[in-house]
């Protein structure tokens, strides 16, 4: 595709349900980063992967917290047993290979996830 | 572990001011450096990144930045800001992950 896409853009759930939020990266791009934004905490790092293995998942919150890559490609993040502390914008954002002397993350919009 | 600090959360200036928004990173190997920027309503783009060379590197709408490897510094520099440059501002390290700071909230008034 032209661009990173996720999806839903928006995301209202209730306290204890579970959610998955989807990413599409570009094309080619074998490295994908997840990323959550909330208001006065920046942008927070969760997990990355390069291709469909994920070196470091020491950013996930907690163990509710999980995400996957299947065919080197679209990427889900799942979290379990939603709390209101997990409403925020979840990014994500693909490059063409990690650590690449020339790498640029393309971000996708986000979704905007609020946790009633 | 790395991490990245921004000092100031939120500038405001007038148009035609001069920026400095100050960025300081910890780790003691090589990193690559990185200011994004995210418009309102936008999503984040690179603004500019430092991987080897000349420290003073030159990004986009007349952004510049200097990477200080005794100071584990890269602030972003403008000489005079424009009411478009009205965003936010994450500086970010690369070393085996990237990790962006809190971001810095830029508003230009006219």
């Amino acid at each position: 595709g032209a661009g990173v896409s996720q999806s839903p853009s928006n995301k209202v759930t209730e306290k204890g349900k579970d959610v998955e939020l989807r990413c599409d990266p570009i094309s080619g791009h074998t490295a994908l980063y997840w990323y959550r934004q909330s208001l006065g905490q920046g942008l927070e790092f969760l997990i990355y992967f390069q291709g469909n293995s994920a070196p470091d998942k020491s950013g996930l919150p907690s163990d509710r917290f999980s995400a996957e890559r299947t065919g080197g490609s679209v990427s889900t993040l799942t979290i379990q047993r939603t709390q209101q502390e997990d409403s925020a914008v979840y990014l994500c954002a693909s490059s063409f290979r990690l650590g690449a002397t020339n790498e640029k993350l393309f971000f996708g919009s986000g979704t905007q996830l609020s946790v009633l | 572990a790395q991490s990245v600090s921004q000092h100031n959360h939120h500038v405001i200036l007038s148009e035609a001011a001069s920026l400095e928004l100050g960025c300081n990173y910890s780790y003691g190997g090589t990193v690559n450096l990185f200011w994004y920027v995210q418009y309102p309503g936008q999503h984040l783009q690179l603004l500019l990144k430092y991987f080897s060379g000349d420290p003073l590197v030159k990004g986009i709408k007349g952004f510049e930045a200097e990477f200080i490897k005794s100071k584990f510094s890269f602030n972003l520099r403008k000489p005079s800001v424009q009411w478009s440059d009205t965003a936010e501002y994450f500086c970010a390290v690369h070393t085996d992950k990237l990790i962006f700071g809190t971001g810095t909230r830029l508003q230009v008034f006219p």
